[in-house]
């Protein structure tokens, strides 16, 4: 597994409401990064983070934010959750240099 | 920043035959491309990946062809099996930047027995 947990794994939660989505990585990998994955996209970058306290947006960052106060945790917060966000959110960990990425098990959210 | 097109969407083939799989990429500085495949409902795994000093690479049934000039990479899979059914994705990522690999949007392979 790559020593990477996604949780939850499945969320339903309402529109309006804030959500936060934890990935947590056992392998001390320095580059850490959200996608969420939607038919007919892809995968697409929501927000990554190069090392503790440092972080980016990706193509698709509106309505997100995210922190890591540790190198082992990267948290995804949707600030008040919209239909639109409906999707499968996955945490990919990469060590350094241009290497394999690993991805967590995903989290499917709903919001209704 | 990169931008990663991947053809076809869906590819239908019957057990025993070839498929392939085709990527291209904008940024001529990119120089890794892995390939992931994502089974129903599982995690996208990487199967194969080349670098930009190579050309070509091959894994058993599985061969991946990159042609920096075109700035288009290729995944071949040779004797389908039904287990190869599942969505392939294509990605591409550059030294700095924090590597950030921007994938393709994906292809369903679906090999009928």
């Amino acid at each position: 597994d790559a020593g990477i947990t996604q949780s939850p794994r499945h969320k339903v939660t309402e529109t309006g409401t804030p959500v936060t989505l934890r990935c947590h990585q056992t392998e001390n990998h320095r580059y850490m990064y959200w996608y969420r994955q939607d038919p007919g996209h892809g995968l697409r970058l929501i927000h990554y983070s190069y090392g503790v306290k440092d972080t980016d947006k990706g193509e698709v960052s509106d309505g997100y934010s995210v922190s890591r106060s540790k190198t082992e945790d990267f948290l995804l917060t949707l600030e008040s959750a919209t239909s639109s966000q409906t999707s499968v959110y996955f945490c990919a960990i990469r060590p350094g240099g241009n290497t394999e990425a690993f991805f967590g098990q995903g989290t499917r959210l709903t919001v209704v | 920043g990169e931008n990663v097109e991947q053809h076809p969407s869906t590819l239908s083939v019957q057990e025993g035959d070839s498929a392939v799989i085709k990527c291209t990429y904008s940024d001529s500085a990119s120089n890794y491309f892995p390939w992931y495949k994502q089974e129903l409902g599982k995690r996208p795994q990487l199967i194969i990946d080349i670098r930009s000093n190579v050309g070509e690479k091959k894994d058993q049934r599985i061969a991946v062809t990159l042609n920096k000039t075109a700035k288009h990479f290729s995944l071949h899979i040779t004797e389908t099996q039904p287990e190869d059914s599942a969505v392939y994705f294509c990605a591409a990522s550059k030294e700095g930047g924090s590597y950030i690999p921007t994938f393709g949007r994906g292809t369903s392979l679906i090999v009928h027995p």
